[in-house]
């Protein structure tokens, strides 16, 4: 089974900077994903981790601590259209084949 | 980059009908395919993992039989819901694994049953 803990909601100001965690608990771990998703929309990919440390990708972060089950997303510069949800999502191997589950996702308002 | 296309986008349709969708993987072969359903303000949640030439594979809780998915070919896998009620109204989003093993999803297909 999988459990994915992620902040409901947060709120910034634009041009700071936000960090969203997340926390998993799953078995057969194989990467962990960030997916933006605006409302009423399909998730767009942002970022992946499969071994620990940071990826960067422009104005957007990602760490991964596969002993702590711990992630988190990191946003530089916000602009007001970085609001919107973002998605945890951990890859397990399940059954020969790879599941990808999300977590609740977290809104996060950006504010002038 | 793989692009995945799902139609429709949007359909209402009457309760007690069944309803078609279907996710299309236009420039990659997906041998699978993974169907979510997200209510308003919720996550995705999976409804099953479609697997080429098999039978698909649900999570707990979601019935087979009302939710029929066909994956007949490597590029396409469709969503039948099936005698649709009003609260099978949701949005439904399929997603074709990529090589990093991460998702490439459709556009959505948001149903709303009358």
């Amino acid at each position: 089974g999988q459990n994915i803990d992620q902040p409901t909601e947060m709120t910034a100001t634009e041009g700071a900077i936000v960090q969203i965690n997340c926390t998993y608990q799953t078995s057969g771990f194989n990467g962990l994903f960030w997916y933006q998703q605006h409302a009423g929309e399909a998730p767009t990919f942002l970022s992946y981790n499969v071994l620990d440390g940071l990826e960067e990708k422009g104005r957007f972060s990602s760490f991964l601590s596969r002993s702590k089950g711990y992630s988190y997303l990191l946003l530089k510069e916000l602009q007001m259209k970085d609001s919107a949800s973002y998605l945890c999502a951990v890859r397990e191997i399940s059954g020969g084949y790879n599941k990808l589950i999300f977590g609740a996702g977290t809104r996060l308002a950006v504010h002038p | 980059g793989a692009v995945v296309s799902q139609h429709p986008s949007w359909v209402i349709c009457k309760s007690g009908t069944s309803v078609k969708i279907e996710c299309r993987s236009l420039d990659f072969q997906a041998t699978t395919m993974f169907w979510y359903r997200q209510f308003p303000k919720q996550s995705l949640m999976l409804m099953a993992t479609s697997n080429e030439g098999s039978k698909a594979t649900y999570e707990q809780g979601v019935e087979k039989d009302k939710f029929l998915i066909n994956h007949a070919s490597l590029t396409l896998s469709t969503l039948t819901v099936t005698s649709a009620h009003p609260e099978d109204s949701s949005f439904y989003i399929c997603s074709a694994r990529g090589t990093d093993g991460g998702a490439f999803f459709g556009q959505g297909t948001r149903l709303t049953v009358v």
